[in-house]
């Protein structure tokens, strides 16, 4: 149980584009869903926390203009990387909590590169 | 504020060696503690955690960890490294005080294992 999906797993874009990565909770209803950045070599940043039917919360220092988080239901969460450009290149991992667990089940993560 | 310090960014070991990893966390509250996996390109694989109860946990793929509340302190280890067992390892404290259990990740440890 607690499978966590994304699509897709590789994208490539323009620059200038945008693009949507979805996270699904796949056997549970994910109250919180959570997405991170991970550049080569170095370790998870959380970009933003999103409740259910609520507005995402953003870490310190990221665009919420840019990274636009939405979480319509239980099972699912979208970022959309506005206009990216290479520097958004990265390994983008959700995760996904459910109400009466304080544990975080990941997605295998979505690779972005921008060209 | 809650932090992880993963003492080591690179680890080195023979095949049959012991394995230490080591993670050291600061926290006003007892928080619960993670070790993930990551193998190129792909996405969290969870070791193994620690609540409450036995502080002495075992894991998947033969590793365990201590949590030493004395010492801050959460090392993983593996009595024998397998070829298998290299890869990057975080570990991750829960912010119990957040309210959404957000994690804070370590930097990693990239475990190589020499023949």
């Amino acid at each position: 149980g607690a499978v966590v999906s994304q699509h897709p797993s590789r994208v490539i874009c323009k620059s200038g584009t945008s693009v949507k990565i979805e996270c699904r909770s796949l056997d549970f209803q994910a109250t919180t869903m959570f997405w991170y950045r991970q550049f080569p070599k170095q370790s998870l940043m959380l970009m933003a926390t999103s409740n259910e039917g609520s507005k995402a919360t953003y870490e310190q220092g990221v665009e919420k203009d840019k990274f636009l988080i939405n979480h319509a239901s239980l099972t699912l969460s979208t970022l959309t990387v506005t206009s990216a450009h290479p520097e958004d290149s990265s390994f983008y991992i959700c995760s996904a909590r459910g109400a009466a667990t304080y544990e975080q089940y990941f997605g295998p993560g979505t690779r972005l590169t921008v060209t | 504020a809650q932090s992880v310090t993963q003492l080591g960014s690179h680890v080195s070991v023979s095949e049959g060696a012991l394995v230490l990893l080591r993670c050291n966390y600061s926290s006003s509250v007892p928080p619960y503690l993670f070790w993930y996996v990551q193998y190129p390109n792909q996405g969290l694989q969870l070791l193994l955690k620690y609540t409450t109860g036995a502080t002495l946990v075992k894991g998947i793929n033969g590793f365990e960890a201590e949590f030493k509340k004395s010492e801050t302190s959460f090392h993983l280890t593996k009595p024998s490294a397998h070829m298998s067992d290299a890869a990057e390892y975080f570990c991750a404290v829960s912010d119990r005080t957040s309210g959404t259990y957000k994690y804070i990740f370590g930097t990693g440890t990239r475990l190589k294992v020499l023949a």
